[in-house]
Parts: C-alpha cells; sequence; structure tokens
C-alpha cells in the first residue's frame, strides 16, 4: 500500500517570497507522483508530474517539484509567489502498474499575504 | 484532455434519503473513479468502475452504501444511500488520460 504525508497543514507566505511545501511518501513499488492544485470552489487541476528520467519536474504557473528517491520525497517549490496562488495543494502517488488510483496527502493550504 | 461534467453540483438532503450523481466524460474511457472529500480533509478513493464489470470497492466503502452503475464508456453515477450527516462531502468522478487524471468539479452534498 501507498501513502503519502504532507507536513505542514498550513503555510502563510508573503507576496514575492519563495515558498516550499513538502510531501513524503511511502510505498513498497515504484510509483509515479503528482501534486495538485484546488483553487477557492474549483475543481482539482494538475500542477505537475514525476513518471521518470530527470528527477526535477517544472509544472504550470511557475511551480516546480523534485523528487528525492534516497528520501521518499516530493517538495513542490516557486521562487516567487503571487497572490493567486493561495490554495490548497495536495500531493498524491500511484502504482506504476495497473489502474491510476491515486493516494493524497492530507492537503497543504497555502495563503500567500500581501 | 478530458472533460467531465458532474450533476448536481451540489445539493442538500434529508437523512435516510439517497442522492444519484452523474459524471460524464467527452470521450470514452476504460476506467472511471469516485472519490469523497470530506470537510477540511483531502480526498479519498471510493471505488473503481469499470464498463460491463462490478465497480472495485477500497477498503471502508461497501456496494450497498455506495452503489455504482457504468453503462457505458463515457458515464457513470454514483448513488450515496440512507444519508447521514457524516456523508456530508464533496463527491469527484475522475478520469484517467495519458497517465494524468482528469477531475469534474465535483458534487457538494449537505446532509441535514
Amino acid at each position: 500500500a501507498q501513502s503519502v504525508t504532507q507536513l505542514d497543514s498550513q503555510v502563510p507566505v508573503f507576496e514575492e517570497a519563495p515558498v516550499e511545501l513538502r510531501c513524503n511518501y511511502s510505498s513498497s513499488v515504484s510509483v509515479y507522483l503528482f501534486w495538485y492544485v484546488q483553487y477557492p470552489n474549483q475543481g482539482l487541476q494538475l500542477l505537475l508530474k514525476y513518471l521518470s528520467g530527470s528527477t526535477l519536474v517544472k509544472g504550470i504557473n511557475g511551480f516546480e517539484a523534485e523528487f528525492n528517491k534516497s528520501q521518499t520525497s516530493f517538495h513542490l517549490r516557486k521562487p516567487s509567489v503571487h497572490i493567486s496562488d493561495t490554495a490548497e495543494y495536495f500531493c498524491a502517488v500511484s502504482r506504476l502498474q495497473g489502474a491510476q488510483k491515486l493516494v493524497f496527502g492530507q492537503g497543504t493550504r497555502l495563503t500567500i499575504n500581501p | 484532455s478530458a472533460v467531465i461534467s458532474q450533476k448536481p453540483s451540489r445539493d442538500i438532503c434529508q437523512r435516510g434519503t439517497s442522492l444519484t450523481i452523474q459524471c460524464q466524460v467527452d470521450s470514452q474511457v476504460t476506467m472511471m473513479f469516485w472519490y469523497r472529500q470530506q470537510p477540511g480533509q483531502s480526498l479519498t478513493l471510493i471505488a473503481t468502475a469499470n464498463q460491463g464489470s462490478e465497480a472495485t470497492y477500497e477498503s471502508g466503502f461497501v456496494i450497498d452504501k455506495f452503489p455504482i452503475s457504468r453503462p457505458n464508456l463515457t458515464f457513470s453515477t454514483l448513488t450515496v444511500s440512507n444519508m447521514s450527516p457524516e456523508d456530508s462531502s464533496i463527491y469527484l468522478c475522475s478520469v484517467e488520460r495519458g497517465r494524468k487524471a482528469f477531475f469534474g468539479q465535483g458534487t457538494r452534498l449537505t446532509v441535514v
């Protein structure tokens, strides 16, 4: 079975500051890794995904994440945030084989303050 | 990409009643997934729906409570049966395309 832990439930940040949202996972098999964003009153949207290859993955809206296999982490970063980045962010994993059933972390609420 | 339409977008229901949520995809998909997002919590997979076979339920979810239909490759329904206030959640339909999951806007259910 897989599990995902997002270490921070809430992260307040000032506008234009850098941010890192932490994600650790546990799995006995290899997994794909994802970050999803949920803006207020909207559906889930894929930010980025790691399937294979380069461990640094770039996504939409200036976000990037780095896969660290030895530390089983997939932290999300952005060098300079905007008010519009205020949202809930979910880290998720799925097995390589079979149906893409996603296991989600608890979510991190990112609040950008002016 | 995939465009997913869910209906209703929200509903307020009396306890003991049932609600059926519909999910329509803009093109054929093999598997459709139903998730639940309880207030202030993350998403949890309820079941995977394949066309032409019984849905596969995750631990903690049973068919009697959450019956699922999958009559064709673009449509599925999830019924929340005999509702209680604990069923108040957002229910989301999802499909996979190119190792990427797409989600509907969700159905916000409040049970009173």
